[in-house]
């Protein structure tokens, strides 16, 4: 069972805003940044957000993280059908090791 | 151009030790503020962290795994090894090496990721 917690499915459909949350704890997203990893299927995870609301370079801005206490948000607004993969939270904890909420699949129907 | 590519047996028996090797370009782990870590992937099932290790020879580990794991280094090689003892059929997954980027307070957790590598815990 991941530290971090996340619904295990979304869906939405073409064009529509999508979010999707992650909850933790004090010693980690409450004291730490949080990430945001998409992992389409059969290929390696995607760093989509750092630093709690960071995109890396070639991330589209549909894609936005957003972090409040001990639980942070990625949103998705223009759903495509593309943007249907599993999406990964993770934040570090107080103890410096690495904590992965257990995913969500997100559906684009 | 960054890459990472990890390698390593596909089968292992129960008990036996596991040895993956990560083998990257396009960054140095003698440069300040690089790491590279190991994240597993059971089939269809979420990931999960395992190892890190900084260009200054900082270790950690994932807690209920640090008894089993080790990682190490060889910067001459680019090269970042991970060994895992005593194999369970529980621990087939698929496993990924990626770099870990510090610039001053800002950390980039995993920015680049190998294509990751089957193994299968097996009689």
């Amino acid at each position: 069972q991941s530290v971090l917690t996340q619904p295990p499915s979304a869906s939405g459909t073409p064009g529509q805003r999508v979010t999707i949350s992650c909850s933790g704890s004090s010693s980690n997203i409450g004291s730490n940044y949080v990430y945001w990893y998409q992992q389409l299927p059969g290929t390696a995870p995607k760093l989509l957000i750092y630093r709690n609301n960071q995109r890396p370079s070639g991330v589209p801005d549909r894609f936005s993280g957003s972090k409040s206490g001990t639980s942070a948000s990625l949103a998705i607004s223009g759903l495509r059908s593309e943007d249907e993969a599993d999406y990964y939270c993770a934040a570090w904890d107080d103890s410096l090791s690495v904590m992965f909420g257990g995913g969500t699949k997100l559906t684009v129907l | 151009q960054i890459t990472l590519k990890e390698s390593g047996p596909t089968l292992v028996k129960p008990t036996q030790t596991l040895t993956l090797t990560c083998t990257f370009s396009g960054f140095s782990l003698s440069t300040s503020g690089v790491g590279v870590g190991w994240i597993r992937q059971p089939p269809g099932k979420a990931l999960e962290w395992l190892a890190l290790i900084y260009w200054n020879d900082d270790k950690r580990y994932s807690p209920s795994l640090k008894s089993r794991l080790t990682i190490t280094k060889d910067t001459s090689k680019n090269q970042v090894v991970l060994t895992m003892t005593n194999m369970d059929p529980v621990d087939t997954a698929t496993y990924y090496c990626a770099r870990v980027t510090i610039f001053g307070v800002v950390i980039i957790l995993f920015d680049y990721w190998g294509q990751g590598t089957l193994v299968t815990v097996s009689s």
